[in-house]
């Protein structure tokens, strides 16, 4: 069974920018969660989608956004790019009715 | 506000011997509580996981105890190798938000030959 995919795994984009990254579950999973990993703030929860819906929200601005399509595959958007946005990011997928999520590779995004 | 405190930072230990790495909680409400292990360059990965019905539960050489009056669980790696040698985190969830998971600060474990 395939595992979680991220794409891309490398970006380099600049203040200002706005950056769109994809997720791919593993097969079956209708739950997506994002995590923002960081050496100074570690992993922190941004989003959780559910059957297309927004189930759970973490602590981050607005211009952090998410959303999920019938395939369950996910996508994030990051607008008005920040310096302090450079960070891993990270999806994971579970198959919504056990807390067993499964991480993908990341996303390392670096924002000049 | 860190509702889930990981100690230590780093830790050292030799071949064969035993890793230990604690973490506290704050939320009664918490249910879930998994650990991870992360390589450089990859994503986190899930190595064993306990619900509070259960003070232990050990799997191959990794073990975690769970204390639920102490709001404290921690990860015993038994006979530890260098293949061992990862970024640990501990991390809690509850019923009901079961996509979200609250993340300890992490553990760099280094394990010498």
């Amino acid at each position: 069974k395939a595992g979680v995919t991220q794409t891309p795994r490398y970006l380099i984009k600049t203040r200002g920018q706005q950056v769109t990254l994809s997720c791919s579950p593993i097969s079956g999973h209708r739950s997506v969660s994002w995590y923002q990993q960081t050496p100074g703030q570690g992993l922190q929860f941004l989003f959780e989608y559910f059957s297309e819906t927004q189930r759970n929200k973490g602590n981050f601005p607005g211009r952090f956004s998410g959303r999920q399509f019938s395939n369950s595959r996910s996508e994030m958007n990051v607008s008005t790019l920040e310096l302090g946005d450079s960070a891993l990011y990270l999806c994971a997928s579970s198959l919504g009715t056990l807390n067993e999520q499964f991480f993908g590779p990341g996303t390392r995004l670096t924002v000049l | 506000q860190q509702q889930v405190k990981q100690s230590p930072q780093s830790l050292i230990v030799q071949k064969g011997g035993i890793s230990i790495i604690n973490c506290a909680y704050e939320n009664t409400a918490f249910d879930y509580f998994p650990w991870y292990q992360q390589f450089p360059g990859k994503g986190p990965a899930l190595l064993i996981a306990i619900r509070p019905d259960v003070s232990e539960k050990k799997e191959g050489r990794f073990t975690i105890s769970f204390n639920k009056s102490a709001k404290q669980f921690s990860l015993h790696i038994m006979d530890s190798q260098p293949g061992d040698s990862a970024t640990y985190f501990c991390a809690a969830s509850k019923s009901g938000n079961t996509g979200k998971l609250i993340f300890g600060q992490g553990t760099t474990l280094q394990v010498k030959p």
